[in-house]
């Protein structure tokens, strides 16, 4: 079935670096990725857009110029979260559009932790 | 977009079945039921998906009823692994690049 890798599972940094999270269609290309974020306790909220070769589109109230984003290869996307700050502390999802089984296939999340 | 409405929680005992309601009253024509659920501290995970027929498959089956205004997600025996929150979805089945957009969902739980 359609496998998305994210990594790394779990980050801790210090306030005012940077992080970058990857997520990869192992067996399937994803023309389309997701980013979503979940605080505590809360469904998962869209970030962004992301498509191979594109710009991404972000959502409402989310900064373009702290959450980059990178979809260089149709089996790779990237989320660089700059300036990391303790309210940025958050569980990142991503998803890719695509594969042989269903169209929506999630990655296994990657919690971050500012400090 | 089409939203969907769950129970905030359901309980269910081990080796049950257990009854998933969602109602999507203002669903399109070509928007999909899907079932995500999402245990701790991981991504979500499908489930099952439909458009207007009833749907079954190793995990659950989906029965949508026939105004597709509401749909049952069935897990046939709970067993203590499938707690976790389910999610209904409503995606539209003709838009490649749309996103599934996640309301709050109903958290499951199974007791011994």
């Amino acid at each position: 079935g359609a496998v998305v890798s994210q990594h790394p599972s779990w980050v801790i940094c210090k306030s005012g670096t940077s992080v970058k999270i990857e997520c990869r269609s192992l067996d399937f290309q994803a023309t389309t990725m997701f980013w979503y974020r979940q605080f505590p306790k809360q469904s998962l909220m869209l970030m962004a857009t992301s498509n191979e070769g594109s710009k991404a589109t972000y959502e409402q109230g989310v900064e373009k110029d702290k959450f980059l984003i990178n979809h260089a290869s149709l089996t790779l996307s990237t989320l660089t979260v700059t300036s990391a700050h303790p309210e940025d502390s958050s569980f990142y999802i991503c998803s890719a559009e695509g594969g042989a089984n269903y169209g929506y296939t999630f990655g296994s999340g990657t919690r971050l932790t500012v400090v | 977009d089409a939203k969907t409405t769950q129970p905030n929680s359901m309980e269910s005992n081990e080796e049950e079945p257990v009854h998933l309601p969602c109602n999507h009253s203002t669903i399109s024509g070509t928007d999909y039921i899907h079932w995500y659920r999402q245990l701790p501290s991981q991504g979500p995970e499908y489930v099952i998906h439909g458009l207007t027929s009833n749907v079954n498959n190793r995990m659950a089956s989906l029965a949508i009823a026939e105004d597709r205004k509401s749909s049952t997600l069935i897990l046939h025996r709970a067993t203590l692994r499938d707690a976790a929150v389910y999610y209904c979805i409503l995606g539209s089945g003709n838009q490649a690049g749309t996103a599934l957009i996640f309301g709050k969902g109903t958290t499951l739980s199974v007791s011994s």
